[in-house]
């Protein structure tokens, strides 16, 4: 069965800081994964994803993500983060069928 | 609708009430799934239904807990016999998987408050 963990539940960062989440799974086969974000009071909406090819991959609002096979991982990285940035951050992957998603990663930016 | 619609949008009910939750998904999209939500916690996959195959039930919690759709269109999860742990936001999200781009596209959820 597939599974899905994020280590960081809550982050607090200054703005202008650099920001990696976590995010490992565990499944035997082929893979796609994704991270989605939940902005305040909106409903979730996808970041970026990973299907195949380049293994870093870039999203919307100058987000990116690595998937490292070997480590079985798929962090979610920012340069440089804005207030704006504050929000519910989830991993997501998808093995046969179905997408799991993992627990969130709060993420607070101080101005 | 342009969007995946979700009815009710907040649910207060007694405990052993059953209830009915209901979700639109986007037209022409074949997956559609049901998470729960509880407060402060991550999305807890449900159910997933993908054209006319035999949905995956893995993740209902127990057999108070059951969901049907009608072809590609509207789905209803149905709890019966609630308690308080089923307190949470159940969201359902859509799916045009024969395009297999996985992207999920989310309604905004229907709170439901077990008393």
């Amino acid at each position: 069965a597939q599974s899905v963990s994020q280590h960081n539940h809550h982050v607090i960062l200054s703005e202008a800081a650099s920001l990696e989440l976590g995010c490992n799974y565990s499944y035997g086969g082929t893979v796609n994964l994704f991270w989605y974000v939940q902005y305040p009071g909106q409903h979730l909406q996808l970041l970026l994803k990973y299907f195949s090819g380049d293994p870093l991959v870039k999203g919307i609002k100058g987000f990116e993500a690595e998937f490292i096979k070997s480590k079985f991982s798929f962090n979610l990285r920012k340069p440089s983060v804005q207030w704006s940035d504050t929000a519910e951050y989830f991993c997501a992957v998808r093995g046969a069928s179905k997408i799991i998603f993992g627990s969130g990663t709060r993420l607070s930016i101080r101005p | 609708g342009a969007g995946v619609s979700q009815s009710p949008s907040n649910k207060v009910t007694e405990k052993g009430k059953d209830v009915e939750l209901r979700c639109d998904p986007i037209s022409g999209h074949t997956a559609l799934y049901w998470y729960r939500q509880r407060l402060g916690q991550g999305l807890e996959f449900l159910i997933y239904f993908q054209g006319n195959s035999a949905p995956d039930k893995s993740g209902l919690p127990s057999d108070r807990f059951s969901a049907e759709r009608t072809g590609e269109s509207v789905s209803t999860l149905t709890i019966q016999r609630t308690q308080q742990e089923d307190s949470a936001v159940y969201l359902c999200a859509s799916s045009h998987d024969r395009m297999n781009t996985g992207e999920l596209f989310f309604g905004e959820g229907s709170r439901l408050t077990v008393l």
